[in-house]
């Protein structure tokens, strides 16, 4: 089955730019979403279709993906960007849906 | 608006079934390309996608727990339903329900999330 692996932790300093990745076979020919989580609350989609944003989710989320890496890049960092973050995927040959393990991103 | 609430029980014993109820409003199961989803999260862990049921009553499942899993929907009362048979300990989680609007696109919206302990 296909499977996605992300880094366990990234950090950033506050105002700067943090770039989480996912790695998968052949990931650019499929479909990315990205998503934000804090603690106790439920996932927010911040990017769909490797690099749209939903309304409402800043400008500063941007995404990318091209061969066998995804990437969330998450500029001018804030404290508020501190989450979990999960990169999902479509996998049309099986119908089922993957997510990664997730990546921790602490704004020091 | 839509909107999606899970409910079902928050404590479950070792070999019985799960049931768990998506009440959703603010869009249709009917609509081409709409699908709900079910992803769990156990405890300090990373999310785990269970399960999803599209308006065409297309199915597909987690490969390994296909077995004891089972999604239908009723379209009129708004509703998806996941059981999920011989609970064990490491199935305690936040069951969330989720809406997809179509095949290419990511879960947009979802539900609060219900824990579930499975417990003697």
């Amino acid at each position: 089955s296909y499977e996605l692996t992300q880094a366990l932790s990234v950090s950033v300093t506050l105002g700067q730019t943090a770039r989480i990745t996912c790695v998968g076979n052949n990931i650019g020919s499929k479909n990315v979403h990205w998503y934000q989580q804090k603690p106790g609350q439920a996932p927010v989609l911040v990017i769909y279709r490797d690099k749209n944003r939903p309304s409402g989710i800043p400008e500063r989320f941007s995404g990318s993906n091209s061969g066998d890496t995804a990437t969330l890049t998450i500029s001018r960092a804030q404290a508020g960007d501190e989450a979990d973050y999960y990169c999902q995927v479509w996998d049309s040959s099986t119908g089922r849906h993957v997510f990664g393990p997730g990546t921790k991103v602490t704004v020091l | 608006q839509i909107t999606l609430k899970e409910s079902g029980p928050t404590l479950v014993r070792p070999t019985q079934t799960l049931t768990l109820t998506c009440t959703f409003s603010g869009f249709s199961l009917s609509t081409s390309g709409v699908g709900v989803g079910w992803i769990r999260q156990p405890p300090g862990k990373a999310l785990e996608w269970l399960a999803v049921i599209y308006w065409d009553d297309d199915k597909y499942y987690s490969p390994s727990l296909k077995s004891r899993l089972t999604i239908t929907k009723d379209t009129s009362k708004n509703q998806v339903v996941l059981i999920m048979t011989n609970m064990d300990p490491v199935d305690t989680a936040t069951y969330y329900c989720a809406h997809r609007p179509s095949e290419y696109s990511g879960y947009g919206y979802w539900g609060q999330g219900t824990l579930v302990t499975v417990s003697s």
